[in-house]
């Protein structure tokens, strides 16, 4: 069963700081991964799309990374603002299956 | 484009009654809906996959009479969470894809259940 973690579950950083985020997963016959954000109360947002095949993928301020030999997963967002304070969640999906697996999550608090 | 509403977006009901939270896909036809519970500070549970005229399929742990799910066509699918009792209150998600493509997700249905 796969299995995705998140660490660290919450993170507190000063405006301006650059920052990395870590998702884990146990099996590495994925599809693809997914990074989203949630805002309190609200649904999900799509950040970026990482396909199996590739190794990283790049959208504004945020890029993510993809091994999936060592099943792991980075967002790194650069020049962090306030507006970036959210819950971040991965998920992915596995081979022959559209079911998406999340993961723990990280809330992160960028400090004005 | 790819954009999924829920509604309601909050409900408070008593408890023992039933509840129904409608997934639309608004400009596109989703041919598999997706069904989520989220409790305070946790991450997404999927609780059933559903395909437009078919039976939903529920994850293991997940009470198939008391979630009903119908898909009678491509741009809606239905929850209605029967009998609810308080343990049943939490935020729910769907999801809507065509063909095994990118999940689009809606906004959320916070339920109650006093």
């Amino acid at each position: 069963k796969q299995e995705v973690t998140q660490i660290p579950a919450a993170l507190s950083v000063p405006e301006g700081e650059n920052l990395v985020l870590n998702c884990s997963f146990t099996d590495s016959a994925i599809y693809n991964l997914q990074w989203f954000r949630q805002d309190p109360g609200k649904g999900l947002t799509s950040l970026l799309l990482i396909q199996s095949s590739q190794r990283e993928q790049t959208s504004g301020r945020l890029n993510a990374s993809l091994d999936k030999s060592s099943g792991r997963s980075t967002l790194y967002i650069a020049a962090s603002q306030p507006g970036d304070s959210a819950t971040y969640l991965c998920a992915v999906i596995r081979f022959g299956n559209e079911k998406l697996t999340f993961g723990t999550g990280t809330r992160l608090t960028i400090i004005p | 484009g790819a954009v999924v509403s829920q509604h309601p977006s909050r409900v408070i009901c008593k408890s023992g009654t039933s509840v129904k939270i409608e997934c639309r896909s608004l400009d596109f036809q989703a041919t598999t809906m997706f069904w989520y519970r989220q409790f305070p500070k946790q991450s997404l549970m999927l609780m059933a996959t559903s395909n437009e005229g078919s039976k939903a399929t529920y994850e293991q742990g997940v009470e198939k009479d008391k979630f009903l799910i119908n898909h009678a066509s491509l741009t809606l699918s239905t929850l209605t969470v029967t009998s609810a009792h308080p343990e049943d209150s939490s935020f729910y998600i769907c999801s809507a894809s065509t063909q095994g493509d990118t999940q689009y997700f809606g906004p959320g249905t916070r339920l109650t259940v006093l």
